[in-house]
């Protein structure tokens, strides 16, 4: 089993819907958890930490789920512009012991 | 402010031929990475830097490759002799002292063809 694991999609969804994705992690010893966004041929940019709380930032929301070791991307009334691929980070401890999903894949269609 | 900046964007060499790939993490920054990124892989990281010092390399494939941060503004990652499965791109990112650890500022990488 992967240490961090994220369908791979693609997800295919028309402009204006919701959707939301999760990434599983193994390592119940886990501390920080991220959501990253790359653009295709580009580089990975931080979209989001994702706290305990849970943590929106506009129209992105985010959740851990400590009891079932995953956390989710929610991301609402979705924009042509958010086609791209998400990368799922979980730090497995204080230094930067970061385990990277493979992605998945969303492409919003107008 | 100057992001993460990577130099060469990209690549093409003969297999058998020396690579070198420079990067200059943001000023200020004292954790330098250096990852890997192909199709079949994902994101692999190589090695990582604190304040000049390497202390993870357990990443890197094999001795073929090396990396050097000889001073805080400059980091090389070297490949000898190259191979066409090193084909991939090749990503530089930085961390603050005091930052999220987790957040990552990537450089625009180095795309490597060996052929």
């Amino acid at each position: 089993r992967k240490e961090v694991e994220q369908d791979p999609g693609p997800f295919n969804v028309p402009e204006g819907a919701t959707v939301a994705f999760n990434c599983t992690y193994s390592n119940s010893a886990s501390q920080s958890f991220f959501w990253y966004r790359q653009d295709c041929r580009k580089e990975p940019k931080l979209l989001m930490s994702v706290y305990s709380s849970g943590n929106e930032d506009g129209r992105f929301t985010a959740q851990l789920n400590r009891a079932s070791q995953y956390i989710s991307l929610l991301i609402r009334d979705s924009k042509l512009s958010d086609s791209a691929t998400y990368l799922c980070v979980v730090n497995m401890g204080s230094n930067y012991q970061l385990i990277w999903g493979a992605g998945t894949k969303l492409i919003i269609k107008p | 402010d100057a992001g993460v900046i990577q130099s060469p964007r990209h690549e093409v060499t003969e297999m058998g031929q020396e690579v070198t790939l420079r990067c200059k993490p943001i000023s200020g920054h004292d954790y330098l990475f250096w990852y890997r990124q192909t199709m079949m892989r994902g994101l692999e990281l190589l090695i990582y830097f604190n304040n000049n010092v390497p202390i993870d390399d357990s990443g890197m494939p094999e001795d073929r490759f090396s990396a050097k941060m000889p001073n805080a503004s400059f980091s090389t990652l070297k490949i000898q002799p190259s191979e066409p499965r090193d084909s991939a791109v090749y990503f530089c990112a930085s961390s603050a002292p005091r930052g999220v650890a987790g957040e990552l500022f990537f450089g625009e990488g180095s795309r490597l063809t060996v052929l």
